[in-house]
Parts: C-alpha cells; structure tokens; sequence
C-alpha cells in the first residue's frame, strides 16, 4: 500500500484558492488517487479521484504530474464552510481484498 | 435511499462489559468497513468484508471481531471493553470503486 504524506494543518482566508499538496513517492502502477473531505462529527465524503494529469469536478481540482508521486488537490474560493479535515488516499480502484487506509489528513481551518 | 446507518448513535459501556454494533446499508455494496476515530487522529481500520460471509484484519483489529452474514448488514461486536476502546466508529461501503459511503458514526465511550 502507498504511504502518502500530507501537511498536517493549513489555514486560509474566504474567498482564496487552497492548494493541499500530498506525497506518495512509492505509488504504483494501478495505483489512483483519492481525496475525502471530513466535517467534524460526520463520517469522510469522496470528493475527488484522478490517475493522471488534471481532473475537475463542481467541488475541486486534483492535479497529478507525470510522475504521479505527488498530487495536489485544489479548492477555489473557499468558504468557511470548507473548514474540514482533507485526506489523501492511494491505492486500486477495482480489486477484492481492497483495504483502505487513512492517514491522518489535512486540518484545513478558513478564516473570515 | 437510507445509505449507510449505524445503530446507535451512542453508547456508554463499562469495562467488561460487551456490546455489537450494526452497520447497514441499501446499496447492494460488497464492500463494507469498521473504522475507529480517536479526538485529532485520522481514521483507522479495525476490520472490513469484500463479500457477504468473509471478513478480513484491518490496521488495529484485536479486541473486535465481525460477522457479514448479510449482504447488506456488517457487525461489529466488542467482547470485552476496554476504555482504550472509547472512540468515534464508523461504518462504511463502496461497490468496486475507491469511494466509500460512510454513515454518521458511533460515539462510544467506555468507563
């Protein structure tokens, strides 16, 4: 399993673009690229998964180098409401015997 | 769709004494996982199920056992507990995918 790295804290202002970058210099692969959003006192939620390159959806961005040993998700004008722990997972997207493991995530603080 | 539910929502346990949780879900997901959460700590895996009658080891599964005897239903019992065992547990399930579908979680204090 890919170990991935993430800052352990980051604070913002509303309105500003938050770049959460996450390290998995061991990835393989088949490996894709995960990232969940937890709100305190609630269970994580998916918001993004990519493989290679860049890919958008109506809440973020995840940018992936060629190298794919890092990735970078991207959330565009924060709210106060993105106040939230962020975690970045690596690991197969179609396979049996499927463990996933957290790390212990970004704590993402929005000021007003 | 319910999703994913957790009964209960909390519950406070002396040491010693034992208690299941149950997960269910109505998404015809094989996929289902137990995860504790400790106050500041990311989520750990205590034991998951790729299917309907199997079960697998997480990340910190001893002192917990689980059974899968329905599809859509994933247990989780404690035999004994130990306040080491005071936490948030989550329950969740993906079909196929990395996205998992997480319920609202326990809070479980033992004393």
């Amino acid at each position: 399993l890919a170990k991935t790295t993430q800052p352990i804290s980051m604070d913002s202002y509303e309105g500003q673009e938050v770049n959460i970058t996450c390290s998995h210099n061991n990835i393989a692969t088949n490996d894709y690229i995960t990232w969940y959003q937890q709100f305190p006192s609630q269970g994580p939620r998916f918001i993004i998964q990519g493989y290679k390159t860049k890919v958008t959806n109506e809440v973020a961005s995840l940018f992936i180098p060629a190298d794919r040993k890092s990735s970078t998700l991207s959330l565009p004008r924060v709210s106060l409401s993105d106040t939230a722990v962020y975690y970045c997972l690596v690991g197969l997207p179609m396979n049996r015997d499927d463990k996933i493991i957290f790390g212990k995530g970004t704590r993402l603080h929005i000021l007003p | 769709n319910a999703g994913v539910t957790q009964t209960p929502k909390f519950r406070v346990l002396k040491t010693g004494q034992s208690m299941t949780l149950l997960c269910a879900q109505d998404m015809n997901h094989e996929y289902m996982y137990w995860y504790r959460q400790d106050p500041g700590m990311g989520l750990r895996l205590i034991h998951y199920s790729v299917g309907e009658g199997t079960t697998a080891k997480g990340e910190v599964p001893d002192g917990y056992n689980v059974s899968r005897l329905k599809k859509q239903n994933f247990l989780l019992g404690l035999e004994s507990a130990a306040p080491s065992q005071t936490s948030v547990y989550f329950c969740a399930s993906k079909k196929g995918t990395n996205e998992q579908y997480f319920g609202p979680g326990t809070r479980l204090t033992v004393t």
